[in-house]
């Protein structure tokens, strides 16, 4: 069964870190692009970032960049979220998810499946 | 604002059918068939039913159907049942500067 469980998450104080993991089982966790895709309490799903296969490329929402960096450890089949300078707008359920490309050149196709989420809470 | 334009909710009665818009420009939904669906109940993650615009995946029922025309893609579900009953995003591969935009969902409602 392919599974994505998150962990990590917690309260923290604005400026903080926070380190998110994703815990990959399943499926051959090198072959695949993968993302964090968050959403604040009430609001809708926003991607935040992507990372290639081998982590030689990466993306990020304009309103992350700078502070968070996505990694992976494909020996440990498994995907990180590095979390600097939090600020309350970060606050949310940040899922991990494994991204489908299926048109050469493009960077994204669809995200399946999604793991249960981790809730982060920036508040003093 | 969301990237992608989608109405706030919509409603329908059991066995009915209603469909859910989104909006994007031609820099998104319109330069790629790469418009996918997903649904979400309260609480849960979401799910993916339609990708490439009109494909389901293994195990999500033929109720749910895509397409696209233009700058707008659409969901259509039909036979509504009430375990239909979820909020429904909309997602689109829209380019290298900011690969993925989502639209602002839509709260389905089965009367």
């Amino acid at each position: 069964e392919v599974q994505l469980v998150e962990s990590g998450g917690g309260l923290v104080q604005p400026g903080g870190s926070l380190r998110l993991s994703c815990a990959a089982s399943g499926f051959t966790f090198s072959s695949y692009w993968m993302s964090w895709v968050r959403q604040a309490p009430g609001k809708g799903l926003e991607w935040v970032a992507n990372i290639k296969q081998d982590g030689s490329e990466k993306y990020y929402v304009d309103s992350v960049k700078g502070r968070f960096t996505i990694s992976r450890d494909n020996a440990k089949n498994s995907l990180y979220l590095q979390m600097n300078s939090l600020r309350a707008e970060d606050t949310a359920v940040y899922y991990c998810a494994r991204v489908s490309i299926a048109v050469a050149g493009t960077l994204f196709g669809w995200f399946d499946p999604w793991g249960q989420g981790t809730l982060v809470t920036v508040s003093s | 604002q969301s990237a992608l334009t989608q109405p706030a909710s919509v409603s329908g009665s059991p066995g009915q059918s209603i469909t859910i818009s989104c909006t994007g420009t031609s820099s998104d939904v319109g330069s790629y068939n790469l418009v996918s669906w997903y649904q979400q109940h309260p609480g849960k993650a979401p799910k993916l039913m339609i990708y490439e615009g009109s494909k389901r995946p293994s195990g999500v029922s033929n109720r749910f159907s895509g397409s696209k025309s233009g700058n707008t893609a659409s969901l259509t579900i039909s036979g509504l049942q009430a375990e239909d009953e979820a909020d429904y995003y909309c997602c689109s591969y829209a380019g290298s500067s900011t690969p993925v935009v989502f639209g602002g969902g839509t709260k389905l409602t089965v009367l």
